[in-house]
């Protein structure tokens, strides 16, 4: 089945600072990325997703990009704020498997 | 309803005694999904279904763990002769699916299951 690996685990950063999340995926079939983010306490809500025909995507200070041939795909956060602080969580939905697989989760801490 | 709801948000057992958790998805979503997340750790997928196909029982950690879906809303998941490694949120979510794709899933709130 599918395998998503997500690095780092934790990640501080300046207010202002930009914040990279990286994940890697096993089955080349998978066909859709989403990135889920997780405030203490709270449900995971989509914040932003690319699919496999698109190689990036923006979304105000949010944006995801996809290297197919290499099975990896990143978020990025540009001019990061406390309220970004949470837990980013990747995935990788192999239409064959029919499966959304989650990475192991990134706790990102904005300092002020 | 507006959200995906899930009952009950907490449960305490003792060791050994059966739970179930419910989940009713967003009206119209074809797919529900559930999920495990231990304190600290990261989304364990446990069961999918898809409309009136067999459900994807494949995460299902061992077979105390049941689930199923009634009429293709509302979802209950079984955990019987609980364990303390049981211990968890289970979080379930739904999403309005196209057949071989996905869409964006709705979660709810989870269920914090403590075992004692």
């Amino acid at each position: 089945g599918e395998n998503v690996e997500q690095h780092p685990s934790t990640l501080s950063v300046q207010e202002g600072d930009s914040a990279v999340i990286k994940c890697t995926y096993s089955d080349s079939a998978s066909n859709y990325f989403p990135w889920y983010k997780q405030e203490l306490g709270k449900r995971p809500q989509l914040i932003i997703d690319i699919r496999s025909n698109v190689g990036e995507k923006k979304d105000q200070r949010i944006a995801v990009t996809l290297n197919k041939t290499a099975k990896h795909f990143s978020l990025h956060i540009t001019e990061t704020q406390p309220e970004d602080s949470a837990v980013y969580f990747c995935a990788a939905f192999s239409g064959s498997a029919r499966q959304l697989t989650f990475g192991s989760g990134t706790q990102l801490t904005v300092l002020p | 309803g507006a959200g995906v709801s899930q009952s009950p948000s907490n449960k305490v057992t003792e060791k050994g005694k059966d739970v179930e958790l419910r989940c009713d998805p967003i009206s119209g979503h074809t797919a529900l999904y559930w999920y495990r997340q231990s304190l600290g750790q990261g989304l364990e997928f446990l069961i999918y279904f898809q409309g009136n196909s067999a459900p994807d029982k494949s995460g299902l950690p061992s077979d105390r763990f049941s689930a199923e879906r009634t009429g293709g809303s509302v979802s209950t998941l079984t955990i019987q002769r609980t364990q303390q490694e049981d211990s968890a949120v289970y979080l379930c979510a739904s999403s309005p699916i196209l057949a071989g794709s996905t869409g964006e899933l709705f979660f709810g709130e989870g269920s914090r299951l403590t075992v004692l």
